[in-house]
């Protein structure tokens, strides 16, 4: 299994740029979730997806979208990128959400993104 | 609302002295609780978790936490430390009572293990 894996590895946008960040895993999870990661902030959520078709916001979700239209593939894109959206990006999967059983998620190794 | 506190930014130990990585949680009802490892460069792995049950929780590595609900705690432990065992980690937590399916990440705790 190639597990969680993410591209770009780096990418460098000017203000006002979209992209799209790819996700995908091939353990069939149905857990997907996408944090950005600041120094001395953690990771914050920004959306995540329970399975196929549904999406759901997290805790940073102003500025990018997400969509699931197949269990591997779990795309972010920005619409219309800002210098306050350099960071680190990473993609998890796990087979259950939080709390539920089997609930290990495992990341990619992130997409170092800056804006400027 | 659901947050977690790691109250130290950094812990610095000897090799072969005990590691203890602080984390605080709140929230409404019961937590699930995590904790994660990043090595530089990488995305984060998981080490362990509390759902129910047992307060002390093994994981991997020679981790273990101990869950404490009437301090809201989830410690992380290691007998032994390991030059090896210098990385950031990240505790994590879900409150039960919500139907949501989100996961709070404290800001994390640099280890470094001296030889």
């Amino acid at each position: 299994n190639a597990g969680v894996t993410q591209t770009p590895k780096f990418q460098v946008l000017k203000t006002g740029q979209s992209m799209t960040l790819q996700c995908a895993q091939d353990m069939n999870h149905e857990y997907m979730s996408w944090y950005r990661q600041d120094p001395g902030m953690g990771l914050r959520l920004i959306h995540y997806s329970v399975g196929a078709g549904i999406t759901d916001q997290g805790e940073v979700p102003n500025g990018y979208n997400v969509s699931r239209s197949t269990t591997e593939d779990f795309p972010l894109r920005l619409l219309s990128a800002a210098p306050s959206q350099t960071s680190v990006y990473f993609c998890a999967s796990s087979f259950s959400p939080p709390g539920q059983l089997r609930n290990e998620q495992f990341f990619g190794p992130g997409t170092r993104l800056t804006v400027l | 609302a659901q947050s977690v506190a790691q109250p130290e930014d950094q812990v610095n130990v000897a090799e072969g002295n005990p590691l203890t990585v602080k984390c605080t949680y709140s929230v409404s009802g019961n937590p699930y609780l995590f904790w994660y490892v990043q090595y530089p460069n990488r995305g984060l792995q998981f080490l362990l978790k509390y759902i129910t049950g047992d307060n002390l929780v093994k994981g991997s590595y020679g981790f273990e936490a101990e869950f404490n609900k009437s301090q809201t705690s989830f410690h992380l432990k290691k007998p032994s430390a390991l030059v090896s065992d210098s990385a950031l980690y990240f505790c994590a937590v879900r409150d039960k009572v919500t139907n949501d399916y989100k996961l709070s990440f404290g800001a994390g705790t640099t280890v470094t293990v001296r030889a």
